[in-house]
């Protein structure tokens, strides 16, 4: 099946600091979604990006959805101790079928320390 | 409104046997799913349905049945359960299963099979 290549699979960082992750494909994207899933839980939206070369922001969350169809980044500004969770980028492939039919990536794990 | 409800929330299995997982929810939504999360990976589609009545196949169906008799439930059969099948599985449901609905997780069944 498609793949979403995830990085960093995981981040140590200090509470206060800025945090940036990614995914990338070998296909294109109509949809680009980014989930955070505390443990034991769901995983929950944050954002989701529709047209290429949007920039989204969620309070401290910013998202963008790459020009090329085929990326996405999250960035985090001053990150706090409930920040802490696996993050996860998902892609709707443009095909037929239902719109959420989506593949996700790997996760990133994201530790904060206070 | 207690959103998406599955039971139970840890199961052992012993190779062979079968069981059910529950899925419920109250918000009358018409698009339900399965997915299952294993150590390491995202999430991987299993079945969807997209209203009662109609089920599909996601990316991995071996293994697993669906029916959807009612809107509100959605259940997974494990025909006879093996150890690749252990994982924690995730119901999710949105309003008709296509953007910008949102679709929300359930808090997950963690699943062994021995």
């Amino acid at each position: 099946g498609q793949q979403l290549n995830q990085s960093p699979q995981s981040m140590f960082i200090q509470e206060g600091e800025d945090v940036s992750m990614n995914c990338t494909s070998s296909s294109i994207f109509n949809t680009w979604l980014w989930y955070k899933q505390d443990p034991g839980e769901g995983p929950v939206l944050l954002i989701a990006l529709y047209k290429a070369g949007e920039l989204t922001s969620n309070g401290r969350l910013t998202a963008q959805f790459g020009i090329t169809r085929k990326d996405s980044f999250l960035n985090i500004s001053a990150s706090i101790p409930s920040d802490v969770g696996i993050y996860f980028c998902a892609g709707q492939l443009p095909s037929g079928g239902s719109n959420y039919k989506l593949t996700f990536g790997k996760g990133t794990l994201l530790t904060v320390n206070p | 409104n207690a959103g998406v409800t599955q039971t139970p929330k840890f199961q052992v299995l012993k190779t062979g046997q079968s069981m059910t997982l529950q899925c419920a929810q109250d918000m009358n939504h018409e698009y339900m799913s399965w997915y299952r999360q294993d150590p390491g990976m995202g999430l991987r589609l299993i079945h969807y349905s997209v209203g009662a009545g109609i089920t599909d196949q996601g990316e991995v169906p071996n293994g697993y049945n669906v029916s959807r008799s009612t809107t509100e439930d959605f259940p997974l059969r494990l025909l006879s359960a093996a150890p690749s099948q252990t994982s924690v599985y995730f119901c999710a449901s949105s309003l008709q299963g296509f953007f910008p609905d949102t679709q929300y997780f359930g808090p997950g069944t963690r699943l062994t099979v021995l």
